[in-house]
């Protein structure tokens, strides 16, 4: 059964500061991993999708990498400001959108 | 890309009523799905919303508490029934329809059940 876990789980930094998150499954048969970033009490953005064939996605100051072997994904973010301060999600699928959710990591970033 | 509007955006309920949750997406989308997080949680899929048919459930979840319909390729609804205290949560309404599997979502209902 696949597993999703998110490490650390709470991240306070200075402002203009590059920081990683991180995300660990269990299973490496996947077909995509999906990067999301969630305000408190609101719904999910979607932030970078990478699919299985693909080793990374970059969008503007953020860029996410995939390893399948060792079983992680790595979310980027360059030059971090408050208004990057949410709660950050990985999901992913092996296939017909049974999308398995970490728990997030919540990331506070201080003027 | 999908646009997807969820209304309303938080409720408030007594005990044993019941919420429905509408979820309208901007365009034909093959898959629309609804997710449950409750708090401090990651999300969990409840069901996928299937047009003209009965939704498919996942483990834990049943019709009878949480009814779903879908009449069209961008409409969708979720019900839930006989509310408890602990069916306070955030519901979410996703879509996708491409062959990457992208997700995408809606703001979201939080429901608070006194």
């Amino acid at each position: 059964k696949q597993e999703v876990t998110q490490i650390p789980a709470a991240l306070s930094v200075p402002e203009g500061e590059n920081l990683v998150l991180n995300c660990s499954f269990t299973d490496s048969a996947i077909y995509n991993l999906q990067w999301f970033r969630q305000d408190p009490g609101k719904g999910l953005t979607s932030l970078l999708l990478i699919q299985s064939s693909q080793r990374e996605q970059t969008s503007g100051r953020l860029n996410a990498s995939l390893d399948k072997s060792s079983g992680r994904s790595t979310l980027y973010i360059a030059a971090s400001q408050p208004g990057d301060s949410a709660t950050y999600l990985c999901a992913l699928t092996s296939g017909t959108y049974k999308y398995i959710f970490g728990t997030g990591t919540r990331l506070k970033v201080l003027a | 890309s999908a646009v997807i509007s969820q209304k309303p955006s938080r409720d408030i309920c007594q005990r044993g009523t019941s919420l429905t949750i509408q979820c309208q997406v901007d365009s034909q989308v093959t898959m629309m799905f609804w997710y449950r997080q409750q708090p401090g949680q990651s999300l969990t899929l409840i069901a996928t919303a299937n047009q003209g048919s009965e939704a498919t459930y996942e483990s834990g979840f049943v019709i009878d508490k949480f009814p779903i319909s879908r009449p069209n390729l961008t409409f969708s609804t979720l019900t839930v029934s006989n509310l408890s205290p602990e069916d306070s949560s955030i519901y979410l309404c996703s879509a996708g329809g491409g062959q990457d599997e992208k997700l995408f979502f809606g703001s979201g209902t939080q429901l608070s059940v006194l």
